[in-house]
């Protein structure tokens, strides 16, 4: 079975930084590509930042380049997203995902951790 | 960016057909391969997805949900709708960078 558990969240206040961790397990990791998706309180959902299974190719949103770093260990099943700079707009629960294609659906999902940035 | 553009709301009665559209601001489309996808939301909890490739249903998804649609234009359909199905829905197109998502429809009894 597929499972992905974030952690790292929490409240934080704007300007300074948070590491978030997806563990995975029940596929073999260095298989997939892997995302980061956000989503603000009663709003829709926004795509962060994707990884390819090597880890060689990453892509950001444009408001999120230069602040965020998406990286993965493969070894240890471990997707992270480093949050630089965090502004009072990161305020959202954030869900990481598997792409079997890396290019393809989300297939999986975690069950996603709340990052708040407020003074 | 690709826009995805939804319809925030559809109200249907129980035992009805649903159908959800998603229209894209360019082609998602490579050589036929139409890069759309659906996922469903429910209160609290996060996306599953539904629908890949525009029309492909995904693992353990039950046969009332389908999927259709080319180029620009895709459409999600319940049928019938059953309470479960209360949540929303959302499309996704994979086929450029940044990766985009419509803004959600929410699919509430009538």
């Amino acid at each position: 079975e597929v499972q992905l558990v974030e952690s790292g969240g929490g409240l934080v206040q704007p300007g300074r930084s948070l590491k978030l961790s997806c563990a995975a397990s029940g596929f073999t990791f260095s298989n997939y590509g892997m995302h980061w998706i956000r989503q603000a309180p009663t709003k829709g959902l926004e795509w962060v930042a994707s990884i390819s299974p090597s880890g060689g190719s990453t892509y950001y949103r444009d408001s999120v380049k230069g602040r965020f770093t998406i990286s993965r260990d493969n070894a240890k099943s471990t997707l992270y997203l480093q949050m630089d700079s965090l502004r009072s707009e990161d305020t959202a629960t954030y869900y990481c995902a598997t792409d079997v294609n890396y290019g393809g659906p989300l297939d999986y999902w975690g069950q996603g951790v709340m990052v708040t940035v407020s003074s | 960016d690709i826009v995805l553009t939804q319809s925030p709301v559809l109200a249907v009665s129980l035992g009805q057909r649903a159908t959800i559209s998603c229209r894209a601001s360019q082609s998602v489309s490579i050589s036929s391969i139409n890069l759309m996808h659906w996922y469903q939301q429910k209160p609290g909890q996060q996306p599953k997805l539904l629908i890949y490739r525009a029309s492909n249903l995904a693992s353990g998804i039950p046969a009332r949900f389908s999927g259709s649609g080319s180029g620009t234009d895709f459409t999600l359909t319940i049928d019938p709708v059953q309470a479960d199905d209360i949540a929303a829905y959302y499309c996704q197109q994979s086929r450029e960078s940044p990766n985009t998502f419509g803004a959600g429809t929410k699919l509430e009894l009538k």
